[in-house]
Protein backbone atom coordinates (compact mmCIF):
# COMPACT_ATOMS: atom_id res chain seq x y z
CA UNK A 1 0.00 0.00 0.00
CA UNK A 2 1.46 3.00 -1.48
CA UNK A 3 1.28 6.06 1.38
CA UNK A 4 1.65 9.06 -1.43
CA UNK A 5 1.24 7.94 -4.90
CA UNK A 6 1.79 10.23 -7.84
CA UNK A 7 1.24 9.53 -11.28
CA UNK A 8 3.01 10.24 -13.82
CA UNK A 9 6.51 8.71 -12.77
CA UNK A 10 7.76 10.28 -15.62
CA UNK A 11 5.94 12.99 -18.06
CA UNK A 12 7.92 14.05 -21.77
CA UNK A 13 5.81 16.96 -22.84
CA UNK A 14 6.63 19.32 -25.89
CA UNK A 15 6.68 23.61 -24.97
CA UNK A 16 3.14 24.57 -24.87
CA UNK A 17 1.37 21.76 -23.80
CA UNK A 18 -0.75 21.52 -21.25
CA UNK A 19 -0.35 18.58 -18.84
CA UNK A 20 -1.58 17.51 -14.96
CA UNK A 21 0.11 15.67 -12.82
CA UNK A 22 -2.03 13.34 -10.10
CA UNK A 23 -1.41 13.12 -6.57
CA UNK A 24 -3.21 10.47 -3.65
CA UNK A 25 -2.47 10.17 -0.31
CA UNK A 26 -4.32 7.19 1.83
CA UNK A 27 -2.98 8.85 5.45
CA UNK A 28 -6.13 9.92 6.28
CA UNK A 29 -3.86 13.70 6.24
CA UNK A 30 -5.26 16.99 6.18
CA UNK A 31 -2.64 18.54 4.54
CA UNK A 32 -1.35 18.06 1.10
CA UNK A 33 1.74 19.79 -1.03
CA UNK A 34 3.62 20.04 -3.96
CA UNK A 35 7.41 20.74 -4.01
CA UNK A 36 9.62 21.44 -7.00
CA UNK A 37 12.98 20.33 -7.13
CA UNK A 38 15.61 21.60 -9.35
CA UNK A 39 18.43 19.81 -11.11
CA UNK A 40 20.47 20.57 -8.15
CA UNK A 41 18.42 18.50 -5.97
CA UNK A 42 17.18 22.22 -4.16
CA UNK A 43 13.61 22.15 -3.23
CA UNK A 44 10.91 24.32 -2.88
CA UNK A 45 7.38 24.59 -1.42
CA UNK A 46 5.38 25.50 -4.28
CA UNK A 47 1.31 25.09 -2.32
CA UNK A 48 -0.10 23.37 0.33
CA UNK A 49 -3.49 22.46 1.00
CA UNK A 50 -5.79 21.78 4.31
CA UNK A 51 -8.65 20.47 4.11
CA UNK A 52 -9.25 21.28 0.31
CA UNK A 53 -8.26 25.17 1.04
CA UNK A 54 -5.31 27.00 -0.28
CA UNK A 55 -3.14 27.85 2.59
CA UNK A 56 0.37 28.46 0.98
CA UNK A 57 0.28 29.85 -2.71
CA UNK A 58 4.20 30.57 -2.97
CA UNK A 59 5.37 32.80 -6.08
CA UNK A 60 4.90 30.30 -9.01
CA UNK A 61 3.61 31.38 -12.34
CA UNK A 62 -0.22 31.52 -12.91
CA UNK A 63 0.26 28.86 -15.51
CA UNK A 64 0.15 26.73 -12.26
CA UNK A 65 -2.95 25.63 -10.61
CA UNK A 66 -3.56 22.93 -7.76
CA UNK A 67 -6.72 21.18 -7.95
CA UNK A 68 -8.12 19.82 -4.71
CA UNK A 69 -11.33 17.64 -5.06
CA UNK A 70 -11.19 16.36 -1.48
CA UNK A 71 -8.61 15.61 0.94
CA UNK A 72 -7.09 12.93 0.09
CA UNK A 73 -6.07 14.22 -3.24
CA UNK A 74 -4.20 17.13 -4.77
CA UNK A 75 -3.42 17.52 -8.36
CA UNK A 76 -1.39 19.82 -10.28
CA UNK A 77 -2.17 21.37 -13.69
CA UNK A 78 0.21 23.20 -15.43
CA UNK A 79 -0.31 25.49 -18.76
CA UNK A 80 1.82 26.26 -21.33
CA UNK A 81 4.48 24.31 -20.30
CA UNK A 82 8.14 25.91 -20.90
CA UNK A 83 11.27 24.40 -21.24
CA UNK A 84 12.31 26.22 -17.41
CA UNK A 85 9.43 24.03 -16.16
CA UNK A 86 11.40 20.77 -15.99
CA UNK A 87 11.89 19.74 -12.92
CA UNK A 88 10.98 16.85 -10.41
CA UNK A 89 7.55 17.74 -8.65
CA UNK A 90 7.22 16.21 -5.43
CA UNK A 91 3.28 15.58 -3.83
CA UNK A 92 3.47 15.01 0.14
CA UNK A 93 1.15 15.02 2.77
CA UNK A 94 1.19 15.70 6.70
CA UNK A 95 -1.28 15.26 9.61
CA UNK A 96 -2.35 18.98 10.79
CA UNK A 97 -1.94 18.43 14.44
CA UNK A 98 -2.51 22.20 15.93
CA UNK A 99 -1.08 22.58 19.49
CA UNK A 100 1.74 19.08 18.90
CA UNK A 101 4.86 19.21 16.36
CA UNK A 102 4.71 15.44 16.53
CA UNK A 103 4.12 15.35 13.18
CA UNK A 104 6.17 14.79 9.88
CA UNK A 105 5.69 15.45 6.06
CA UNK A 106 5.15 12.09 3.72
CA UNK A 107 6.31 11.83 0.22
CA UNK A 108 5.09 10.82 -3.58
CA UNK A 109 8.09 9.34 -5.59
CA UNK A 110 8.56 12.57 -7.89
CA UNK A 111 7.38 13.22 -10.88
CA UNK A 112 9.83 14.33 -13.59
CA UNK A 113 8.67 16.52 -15.95
CA UNK A 114 11.11 16.94 -19.25
CA UNK A 115 9.19 19.91 -21.97
CA UNK A 116 11.58 19.87 -25.25
CA UNK B 1 10.70 34.04 7.67
CA UNK B 2 12.12 30.18 8.51
CA UNK B 3 14.88 28.96 6.60
CA UNK B 4 17.30 25.84 6.93
CA UNK B 5 21.14 26.27 5.96
CA UNK B 6 23.45 22.96 5.20
CA UNK B 7 26.38 22.20 4.11
CA UNK B 8 25.71 21.36 0.34
CA UNK B 9 28.58 18.84 -0.34
CA UNK B 10 29.59 17.18 -1.91
CA UNK B 11 30.35 14.97 0.70
CA UNK B 12 33.06 11.62 0.08
CA UNK B 13 34.02 9.34 2.62
CA UNK B 14 35.29 5.93 2.82
CA UNK B 15 33.39 3.16 4.15
CA UNK B 16 33.40 2.92 7.88
CA UNK B 17 34.45 7.00 8.11
CA UNK B 18 32.55 9.28 10.47
CA UNK B 19 29.97 11.58 9.10
CA UNK B 20 28.86 15.02 10.09
CA UNK B 21 26.26 17.01 7.94
CA UNK B 22 25.92 20.31 9.99
CA UNK B 23 22.61 22.31 9.80
CA UNK B 24 21.54 25.61 11.56
CA UNK B 25 18.07 26.99 11.25
CA UNK B 26 16.46 30.00 11.58
CA UNK B 27 12.79 30.17 12.64
CA UNK B 28 10.54 31.81 14.87
CA UNK B 29 8.41 30.02 18.15
CA UNK B 30 9.78 26.03 18.17
CA UNK B 31 9.70 24.59 15.42
CA UNK B 32 9.72 20.72 14.93
CA UNK B 33 13.64 19.68 13.17
CA UNK B 34 14.04 16.70 10.79
CA UNK B 35 16.64 14.92 8.56
CA UNK B 36 15.41 13.01 5.22
CA UNK B 37 17.10 11.18 3.04
CA UNK B 38 16.84 10.84 -0.73
CA UNK B 39 18.13 7.38 -2.72
CA UNK B 40 18.86 7.99 -6.19
CA UNK B 41 15.99 8.15 -8.12
CA UNK B 42 13.45 7.92 -5.33
CA UNK B 43 11.29 10.42 -2.95
CA UNK B 44 12.35 12.00 0.11
CA UNK B 45 12.22 9.45 3.50
CA UNK B 46 11.88 10.73 6.98
CA UNK B 47 14.92 9.83 8.66
CA UNK B 48 14.69 11.05 12.60
CA UNK B 49 13.55 14.06 14.27
CA UNK B 50 13.57 16.02 16.95
CA UNK B 51 10.75 17.82 17.80
CA UNK B 52 11.79 20.08 21.35
CA UNK B 53 14.76 21.73 22.45
CA UNK B 54 17.68 18.79 23.45
CA UNK B 55 15.61 15.48 22.04
CA UNK B 56 17.83 13.15 20.03
CA UNK B 57 16.29 11.85 17.39
CA UNK B 58 17.73 8.69 16.04
CA UNK B 59 17.60 5.72 13.49
CA UNK B 60 19.89 3.24 11.54
CA UNK B 61 22.78 4.60 13.37
CA UNK B 62 22.16 8.31 12.41
CA UNK B 63 21.71 10.69 15.08
CA UNK B 64 21.05 14.40 15.32
CA UNK B 65 20.16 16.85 18.22
CA UNK B 66 18.02 19.63 18.74
CA UNK B 67 20.14 22.63 20.10
CA UNK B 68 18.30 25.78 20.39
CA UNK B 69 21.04 27.49 21.72
CA UNK B 70 23.06 27.31 18.45
CA UNK B 71 19.55 26.79 16.39
CA UNK B 72 22.41 23.50 14.74
CA UNK B 73 20.74 19.92 14.26
CA UNK B 74 23.79 18.41 13.11
CA UNK B 75 23.30 14.94 11.43
CA UNK B 76 26.02 12.13 12.78
CA UNK B 77 26.58 8.45 11.74
CA UNK B 78 29.93 6.81 13.83
CA UNK B 79 30.68 4.42 10.87
CA UNK B 80 28.92 4.94 7.47
CA UNK B 81 28.27 2.15 4.82
CA UNK B 82 28.17 2.32 1.01
CA UNK B 83 24.37 1.79 1.01
CA UNK B 84 23.85 5.35 2.87
CA UNK B 85 25.27 7.15 -0.23
CA UNK B 86 22.66 9.60 -1.10
CA UNK B 87 21.15 13.30 -0.86
CA UNK B 88 20.55 14.23 3.20
CA UNK B 89 18.12 17.11 3.46
CA UNK B 90 17.58 19.48 7.12
CA UNK B 91 13.94 20.38 7.22
CA UNK B 92 12.15 22.29 9.98
CA UNK B 93 8.09 22.41 10.41
CA UNK B 94 6.67 25.62 12.33
CA UNK B 95 3.62 23.72 13.05
CA UNK B 96 1.25 26.44 12.07
CA UNK B 97 -1.84 26.33 10.25
CA UNK B 98 -1.00 24.46 7.23
CA UNK B 99 2.61 23.74 8.94
CA UNK B 100 4.90 24.59 6.07
CA UNK B 101 8.23 22.60 5.51
CA UNK B 102 11.24 23.94 4.77
CA UNK B 103 14.27 22.73 3.54
CA UNK B 104 18.17 22.88 3.33
CA UNK B 105 20.00 22.73 0.14
CA UNK B 106 20.35 19.03 0.49
CA UNK B 107 23.81 17.09 0.81
CA UNK B 108 24.91 14.50 -1.42
CA UNK B 109 26.92 12.02 0.24
CA UNK B 110 29.08 9.34 -1.59
CA UNK B 111 30.48 6.52 0.57
CA UNK B 112 33.21 4.75 -1.23
CA UNK B 113 34.53 0.40 -0.56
Amino acid sequence: DTAVSQTPKYLVTQMGNDKSIKCEQNLGHDTMYWYKQDSKKFLKIMFSYNNKELIINETVPNRFSPKSPDKAHLNLHINSLELGDSAVYFCASSQDLRGTLNTEAFFGQGTRLTVV
Amino acid sequence: GNSVTQMEGPVTLSEEAFLTINCTYTATGYPSLFWYVQYPGEGLQLLLKATKADDKGSNKGFEATYRKETTSFHLEKGSVQVSDSAVYFCALSDGNYGQNFVFGPGTRLSVLP
